[in-house]
């Protein structure tokens, strides 16, 4: 099984800055199939990225994905208000299919 | 609009079975990989089940007690659990897959809430 790690666990930054968020995997082996979801409170989750890079439909440009083989990044380029949620990798090359443990994003 | 209903939900006793459902529309079902994933409370999302075709795939903590099936006439997804453990509480979400092979979860329902509890 993949086990994939996400960090920080929480990230509090002010409008207007840049979020970085990590996932590692603990081993390669899925290609780029790594997809990042973003899970506002009270919300099913909502797909943001797939294929390590490629954005969703209707998705803002602001968001972007990046990375290969074992360590995968979300980048928020400008932080606004309604990106507060939780953000969670999964990884879809194998299964079992395995999500990170999320990355919640606060407001400061 | 692609749309995922999901009903089913509710509070059932330790041992006890319940069977979820999960009704599509807007788009071809049948080309489709359907899964289930769920989230205990205040806690993240867990993979549970998935099925293209024919074939299912499900998680280790499942196998044996949970099973997934789909009614391609009905465009209707379906997760019958078995043998419910308390740690099976959690929100189900019903959700579609990117294609047949290496999907994504592109869609997700609301949810439905499983509650076992004695």
């Amino acid at each position: 099984e993949i086990v994939l790690t996400q960090s920080p666990g929480t990230l509090s930054l002010s409008p207007g800055e840049r979020a970085t968020l990590s996932c590692r995997a603990s081993q390669s082996g899925f290609s780029s199939y790594l997809a990042w979801y973003q899970q506002k409170p009270g919300q099913a989750p909502r797909l943001l990225i797939y294929g390590a890079s490629s954005r969703a439909t209707g998705i803002p440009d602001r968001f972007s994905g990046s990375g290969s083989g074992t360590d995968f990044t979300l980048t928020i380029s400008r932080l606004e208000p309604e990106d507060v949620a939780v953000y969670y990798c999964q990884q879809y090359g194998t299964t079992p299919r395995t999500f990170g443990q999320g990355t919640k994003v606060e407001i400061k | 609009e692609v749309q995922l209903l999901e009903s089913g939900g509710g509070f059932i006793q330790p041992g006890g079975s319940l069977r979820l459902s999960c009704a599509a529309s807007g788009f071809t079902f049948s080309n489709y990989a359907m899964s289930w994933v769920r989230q205990a409370p205040g806690k993240g999302l867990e993979w549970v089940s998935s099925i293209s075709v024919s074939t299912t795939y499900d998680a280790d903590s499942v196998k044996g007690r949970f099973t997934i099936s789909r009614d391609d006439s009905r465009n209707t997804l379906y997760l019958q659990m078995n043998s419910l453990r308390a740690e099976d509480t959690a929100v189900y979400y019903c959700a579609k897959g990117s294609g047949m092979s290496y999907w994504y979860f592109d869609v997700w329902g609301r949810g439905t809430l499983v509650t076992v509890s004695s």
